[in-house]
């Protein structure tokens, strides 16, 4: 079974301009979650989308938004970059509801902006 | 406030020697326990899930133990190698389809 897929696996970009990130779920998988994951910090929850639907965003302004498509892969968008953007971006996916099963995650998109 | 504490931040062992995580949580309602181990660079991938009810589980050399009357949780690792070098989350489910993250402790295991 393919797990999570992401990508690119590094994406550099200047300050100002737009990222597009992808991630495609496990298959069966209908939910994906997005985390930004600053270097040497814990996780922080940007998005979830589950049946094409937002149902839950973090504390991160509106430059951050996404949308998960037919298929159930998602795109995350960061548009008017900033230096403080630069992090690891992991994208989960779960079956439905996971209250007693595990996420699984990707290996994430590193985003560099300078 | 929904929050999961972990502690030590990082830790430095000897190769073949055991060590000990900590992980407290004040989440409410509780439902699960999750550790992850995350390697450098990589997404995190699941060792374990608590639920309320259970005390103790093993994942090969890895034990979690669960209290939850103290909202304690730790995670013993037997016989540590080289490869268990990693930072180790601790995930606490809460209220909205949300998981509160522990800050990780990094473990280092030296030859």
């Amino acid at each position: 079974e393919a797990g999570v897929t992401q990508s690119p696996t590094h994406l550099i970009k200047t300050r100002g301009q737009q990222a597009t990130l992808r991630c495609s779920p496990i298959s069966g998988h209908t939910s994906v979650y997005w985390y930004q994951q600053a270097l040497g910090l814990g996780l922080q929850f940007l998005l979830w989308y589950d049946e094409g639907e937002e149902r839950n965003r973090g504390n991160f302004p509106p430059r951050f938004s996404g949308r998960q498509f037919p298929n159930y892969s998602s795109e995350l968008n960061v548009n008017a970059l900033e230096l403080e953007d630069s992090a690891l971006y992991l994208c989960a996916s779960s079956l439905g509801s996971w209250e007693n099963s595990p996420l699984h995650f990707g290996n994430g998109t590193r985003l560099t902006v300078t | 406030k929904n929050q999961v504490e972990q502690s030590p931040q990082s830790l430095i062992i000897l190769e073949g020697k055991n060590c000990t995580l900590q992980c407290n949580y004040t989440v409410s309602p509780f439902s699960n326990l999750r550790w992850y181990k995350q390697d450098t660079g990589r997404g995190p991938v699941s060792l374990t899930i608590m639920t309320f009810s259970e005390n103790t589980k093993s994942n090969g050399r890895y034990t979690a133990t669960l209290d939850a009357d103290t909202k304690q949780s730790s995670l013993h690792i037997t016989a540590s190698q080289l490869s268990d070098s990693a930072s180790y989350i601790c995930v606490v489910p809460r209220a909205g389809n949300m998981l509160t993250f522990g800050g990780g402790t990094r473990l280092m295991v030296k030859p």
